[in-house]
């Protein structure tokens, strides 16, 4: 059974129209991430949060924002979809910030920006 | 987190054992090696990690030099469906930001 739910798999938008991606787990783990997969590159991290504890990485644009409802639900929010935002997203957990623990993604959520 | 170096491609026949090499030779002490997949419109599957020692499980075994500065991924029996790319990732769990590099396709083939 899935663990991180990735809703929807496939999502269009048009450009500069705000979407929202969603993302569930099960696995009551503590710290939720969101990376950006765009064509035949490696996931690059957007942002992540520890609990309700917020951590954006450098160069993310502000243009992506996210919220944790709570422990089981985060969100990732474009703002203004850009041309350069199609990608997938995947989002993943891990039980802790630290430790020897693996982190567990969904299946992504592939974007298209008309 | 130390940097990892990787062929870009690789083959095997299916039924083979597929080695899959990986170069980490700035990895610090507290780094473990973590292996993971992708299969093509797929998320990111953990496979396995270790730390010094050689570690086993029902999908991979992870070999490790006793000088931590590489280590193979061996796939026992590889099978069609374990074409993705295969991501090494040196990874302290500290600071809990798992940075992937641009791994290494592997292609079975019948």
């Amino acid at each position: 059974d899935a663990m991180v739910i990735q809703n929807p798999r496939y999502q269009v938008t048009q450009f500069g129209k705000p979407v929202t991606l969603s993302c569930s787990q099960t696995l009551n783990h503590n710290v939720m991430y969101w990376y950006q997969q765009k064509s035949s590159q490696a996931p690059k991290l957007l942002f992540h949060y520890y609990d309700k504890d917020f951590n954006n990485e450098a160069d993310t644009p502000d243009n992506f924002q996210s919220r944790r409802p709570n422990t089981s639900f985060c969100f990732l929010d474009i703002r203004s979809p850009g041309l350069g935002d199609a990608a997938m997203y995947l989002c993943a957990t891990r039980k802790t910030r630290t430790g020897n623990q693996p982190q567990h993604f969904g299946d992504g959520t592939r974007l298209s920006i008309l | 987190d130390a940097k990892t170096t990787q062929p870009p491609s690789m083959d095997c026949a299916e039924g083979r054992a597929a080695n899959l090499p990986c170069n980490h030779s700035t990895i610090s002490g507290n780094e473990y090696v973590y292996w993971y997949r992708q299969i093509h419109s797929q998320g990111p599957q953990y496979i396995i990690h270790g730390l010094k020692n050689n570690e086993t499980n029902e999908m991979a075994s992870l070999i490790i030099t006793e000088d931590r500065k590489s280590s193979t991924l061996i796939l026992p029996h590889a099978t069609l469906r374990d074409t993705a790319v295969y991501y090494c990732i040196a990874f302290t769990g500290a600071n809990s930001k798992l940075t992937f590099g641009k791994g290494i396709t592997l292609s079975v083939r019948p």
